[in-house]
């Protein structure tokens, strides 16, 4: 156990909808960093937050957005979904939220299907 | 930026062999390579990582190289046994604007042992 939590585990809906993804680091990490897997793209980066603030910015949709509360969770919010949104969606902490050098822990993930 | 890959997709061995995947990254900038296992249902785990100023990580039957002359670093899995059947990510420190870096990952390596 990696001590990162996701909620919740499997997200079905349809197309044009919104979801919400939840992230609880781990203990005493302040750094948030979320990653989309899919099947022909591996893992991608898409955004992390570091003590509530943006951090970095990978490649996130303008349809996605994300953010850090002052408990530190995190919420990444995708909406007008598209079938090609269907993927695994994962979270990952770290303490400092340096990125290079430092150690991801990734929670067990989101599998969201878009029908 | 940033990109990695990685070979090969898949790797099937008999127990008792070693296996070997291989990674080339192409920022000369980049600093920590993590490799990180992932299981059917879970997050990837970060298994060893390796920073630039070492040649050589090994830890209990695995080992990880980095040539970075090459650009390349490789992971080595000696004696295996079934429950190291999973996907292998490598994965590179990349570099974005300003000081804020982050983790390009390759697209995996599915490695099955057989018995």
């Amino acid at each position: 156990d990696s001590g990162v939590t996701q909620t919740p585990k499997h997200l079905i809906t349809a197309t044009g909808q919104r979801v919400t993804l939840r992230c609880s680091p781990r203990s005493g990490d302040l750094s948030v960093y979320w990653y989309q897997q899919s099947l022909d793209q591996g893992l991608q980066f898409l955004i992390q937050y570091y003590n509530g603030e943006e951090r970095a910015k990978g490649n996130i949709l303008e349809r996605f957005s994300a953010q850090q509360f002052p408990d530190l969770h995190s919420e990444l919010n995708l909406s007008s979904l598209e079938l090609g949104d269907s993927a695994l969606y994962f979270c990952a902490s770290s303490v400092e939220g340096r990125g290079a050098g430092e150690k991801l822990f990734f929670g067990s993930g989101t599998q969201l299907s878009v029908l | 930026g940033e990109n990695v890959e990685q070979h090969p997709s898949t790797l099937s061995v008999q127990e008792g062999d070693s296996a070997v995947i291989k990674c080339t990254y192409s920022d000369s900038a980049s600093n920590y390579f993590p490799w990180y296992k992932q299981e059917l249902g879970k997050g990837p785990q970060l298994i060893i990582d390796i920073r630039s100023n070492v040649g050589e990580k090994k830890d209990q039957r695995i080992a990880v190289t980095l040539n970075k002359t090459a650009k390349h670093f490789s992971l080595h899995i000696t004696e295996t046994q079934p429950e190291d059947s999973a996907v292998y990510f490598c994965a590179a420190s990349g570099r974005l604007a300003g000081t804020a870096s982050k983790l390009t990952f390759g697209t995996g390596t599915r490695l099955q042992v057989t018995l």
